[in-house]
């Protein structure tokens, strides 16, 4: 799986995006963007991914370059439930991957 | 709708001692993982399987062990505990469905080793 690499933290005001980036200059063709994230003390939660295109679901978008060296998870109107810390992996999906690798990932402080 | 459910949420142990950690999902899934975080850390994967009746070795797997004797059970057993197995322990189920692969967690066991 690619190496990825995040800002250690942000700050965020309540209510404005919040945008993550992270990169991946060595990612692979084959290889998906994966973004979780990890409330404190809960277990990890998917929130969104991508291969090429730019995706959107009911939590986040997903920006993802057209070289595909980097991304960006926007939370559109942040809340204080998304403090958290979240994760941006590169793999290969398909049963041959069994292990997530979770980096340190960005802790995301949302301000009131 | 409980997803992947752990049970206990938290459990002391005095070092020596023995216990079962349980992790069930409802979402028959194939893949079922136990990782283990530290504080401070990422998760590490401690075992993992494939299906019902296997199981496979993690990056961790050291004074562990596990079963998988039904589709929708995952145990992870502690013979006897020592205090560098303090951590929280999650586990996962796994979809993995055309492009998509994706992981659900528990919400986590909390284990302290006296």
């Amino acid at each position: 799986d690619a190496k990825t690499t995040q800002p250690t933290s942000m700050d965020c005001a309540e209510g404005r995006a919040a945008n993550l980036p992270c990169n991946h200059s060595t990612i692979s063709g084959n290889e998906y963007v994966y973004w979780y994230r990890q409330i404190h003390s809960q277990g990890p939660q998917y929130i969104i991914h991508g291969l090429k295109n730019n995706e959107t679901n009911e939590m986040a978008s997903l920006i993802i370059t057209e070289d595909r060296k980097s991304s960006t998870l926007i939370l559109p109107h942040a809340t204080l439930r998304d403090t958290a810390v979240y994760y941006c992996i590169v793999r290969v999906v398909g049963a041959g991957s069994y292990q997530l690798t979770f980096g340190k990932g960005t802790k995301l402080s949302v301000i009131p | 709708n409980a997803g992947v459910t752990q049970t206990p949420k938290f459990r002391v142990l005095k070092t020596g001692q023995s216990m079962t950690l349980l992790c069930a999902q409802d979402m028959n899934h194939e893949y079922m993982y136990w990782y283990r975080q530290d504080p401070g850390m990422g998760l590490r994967l401690i075992h993992y399987s494939v299906g019902e009746g296997t199981t496979a070795k993690g990056e961790v797997p050291d004074g562990y062990n596990v079963s998988r004797l039904k589709k929708q059970n995952f145990l992870l057993g502690l013979e006897s505990a020592a205090p560098s197995q303090t951590s929280v322990y999650f586990c996962a189920s796994r979809k993995v469905a055309g492009g998509l692969d994706i992981q659900y967690f528990g919400a986590g066991t909390r284990l302290s080793v006296l």
